[in-house]
């Protein structure tokens, strides 16, 4: 079965602190993508990052870093130095490309508050 | 350059209506998926259009129908609605029928009483 599951429901920091979201699939697929999604109060899903099964590397992106490790079939996502503006449900998704029966499956969602 | 925009941004409906949302896709874009955001949880992807046609359908009855017009927008149409059927609808689009980067409208909240 495929699956993305993100323990944590809520996470609450102090503007500056560091946060780190979790993300753990599931799948038998060898080929697939993983993606996280910020979707601040209006409600519009902001794409943030896509990684394919294939690459291992991790990226950075200012503020932003993602940490893929396929032996533990995570991929984490870590805000360095939050903002108030970083206050969102962020969802980790995994999509399994093949034709018609390709699909993306999101997690339940992280919601993060930064406070000031 | 105008993103994915979808209409009405709110609806109210009671048991056994039907309902019609409507979506245009990015410029440029050719590809439109369906999600249904149920509150506190993820979306769940309902179906996608391409080249006028469903090309992939998640778990959803059929009461869940779209379609996609000659200009790329599309509906998504839902009959005999249920009180279990009240939850943020989300269209996304795409290029060439793919997910990747698929940029997501405001989305539609549907209220069933």
């Amino acid at each position: 079965a495929q699956k993305v599951t993100q323990a944590q429901t809520e996470i609450s920091v102090v503007e500056k602190e560091d946060v780190t979201l979790d993300c753990v699939y599931e799948t038998r697929d060898t080929t697939y993508y993983l993606f996280w999604y910020k979707q601040p109060p209006s409600g519009e899903l902001v794409f943030l990052i896509r990684r394919n099964s294939f690459d291992e590397q991790n990226e950075i992106s200012g503020r932003y870093s993602w940490n893929f490790q396929k032996s533990t079939s995570s991929f984490n996502f870590t805000i360095t130095a939050s903002q108030v503006v970083d206050s969102a449900v962020y969802f980790c998704a995994l999509y399994l490309p093949g034709g018609n029966t390709g699909k993306l499956i999101f997690g339940q969602g992280t919601t993060l508050q930064v406070k000031p | 350059d105008a993103g994915v925009t979808q209409s009405p941004t709110h609806l109210i409906k009671t048991r056994g209506q039907q309902v019609t949302l409507r979506c245009s896709p990015k410029s440029g874009h050719d590809t439109v998926s369906w999600y249904q955001q149920a509150l506190g949880q993820g979306p769940q992807f309902i179906f996608q259009y391409y080249e006028e046609e469903e090309r992939q359908r998640g778990n959803f009855p059929d009461r869940f129908s779209g379609h996609q017009f000659p200009n790329y927008s599309s509906e998504l149409n839902v009959n005999a609605l249920l009180l279990g059927d009240s939850a943020l609808y989300l269209c996304a689009s795409s290029l060439g029928g793919d997910f990747d980067e698929q940029f997501f409208g405001p989305g539609t909240r549907l209220t069933v009483l």
